[in-house]
Parts: structure tokens; sequence; C-alpha cells
């Protein structure tokens, strides 16, 4: 069955410490991978998103993420998180075709100052 | 340009009643996405719309219905509510489906007493 695992639920970072989001996917075919965030009081927006090509993509507000195919990996990174990082951050899969969206069930980043 | 609205926003109603919610795109966007967001359950899809036509859906069951108009708004109903069906109900709009980005609204919180 499809699927998308992000394996931290909650993590919690003092401001400037490295961050990185697991995120695996379990879809056959070709696939879309995205990260979305969600501040607090806010609507869901899109951070990045990889359709093809270079595996390394960068997003808004410093964010990265490398597409690891053999590994089935998304991961979202950012070399220093700030106190507005906090939210809720979620992987999302599709494939061409389905019209239909996979979620993670979401990781809560708390951030502090 | 204006972005995804959801009405009601709040909505609070009992079980075994039925509710209709509400869902008006970005303008052009084609496709409208529903979701249903629960604490520790991520989103989960319910079903995805494209001028008129249902494309794809989840695995919900057939309580959940919904349906588009030809000016790309969508409605969903949920009848006989049931307590879990609590739950913050997102619409996403996009270009023309899952390969683009979408867009979502800030959603509509139901509560089932």
């Amino acid at each position: 069955a499809q699927s998308v695992s992000q394996h931290n639920h909650h993590v919690i970072l003092s401001e400037a410490a490295s961050l990185e989001l697991g995120c695996n996917y379990s879809y056959g075919g070709t696939v879309n991978l995205f990260w979305y965030v969600q501040y607090p009081g806010q609507h869901l927006q899109l951070l990045l998103k990889y359709f093809s090509g270079d595996p390394l993509v960068k997003g808004i507000k410093g964010f990265e993420a490398e597409f690891i195919k053999s590994k089935f990996s998304f991961n979202l990174r950012k070399p220093s998180v700030q106190w507005s990082d906090t939210a809720e951050y979620f992987c999302a899969v599709t494939s061409s075709g389905t019209y239909k969206y996979i979620f993670g069930t979401g990781t809560r980043l708390k951030v502090l100052a | 340009k204006a972005g995804v609205t959801q009405t009601p926003r709040y909505l609070i109603k009992t079980r075994g009643q039925q509710v209709t919610l509400s869902c008006s795109p970005i303008s052009g966007h084609r496709s409208v996405s529903w979701y249903q967001q629960t604490p520790g359950q991520g989103l989960q899809f319910l079903f995805e719309y494209f001028s008129e036509t249902q494309r794809n859906k989840g695995n919900f069951p057939g309580r959940f219905s919904g349906r588009q108009f030809s000016n790309s708004r969508s409605e969903m109903n949920v009848s006989t509510l049931e307590l879990g069906d609590s739950a913050l109900y997102l619409c996403a709009s996009s270009l023309s489906g899952a390969t683009y980005e979408q867009y979502f609204g800030p959603g509509t919180r139901l509560t089932v007493t």
C-alpha cells in the first residue's frame, strides 16, 4: 500500500541547531515529493518540491531536501533553525495520473529561543 | 489573487446529523482535493475533483461524498455524523492535479457531539 512515514513526531531544538526531518515513502512508479509546513494559526503552505532533476532541492526560508531514490527517502534539512521555524511539517508524495496526495503524519518542531 | 476559501470555518453538529462544507478554489484552478486532518493521523485524503469529475477517492465510508460545480467550487457532505468525524477538513486547489503544488484553505473545524 502507498504510504509515507515521518519517523520524528516531535522535535525540540535550540536556535541555531541543525535540523533534519526524516521522510520515507512506499510508492510505486515515478513520484513527486513535497514538504509542506503549517505555522501556528496559518494555512498549510509549500516549503519545497521535487519532480525530477537535481535530487537536492532548495526551498523557502533556507530549507532543503534530498531525494534518495534507493532509500525511498526525502529528508528535510536546515543548517540553522530559528524560533520562527516552530511549526508542523508534512511530507507528501504523489504520482502523475493518480490525482492523489499521500501525506505523512507530520512532525511538530519546536525551536527554543 | 484571492486564496482558497472554506465555509463555514467552525461547525458544531450532533451525532446522526449531516453536514455540508464548501470550498472555493483559487481562480483558474480546476482541481480540488479534500482532506481530513486529525491529531496523530496527519492529512487523510478524501477525494479529488477536476472539471466536475471525481478522479480519485480515499478510504472513507460512503457517508462522505463530494461534488464539484462548473465554476470549480466544491462541496463535501458527511451524512449520519459520528463522533469520530470530528476533525479539521481541508480543501486544496491546484491547476490541474497532483503534479502541481496544492494551495490549502484554512479548513473547517467540525465538532460532532
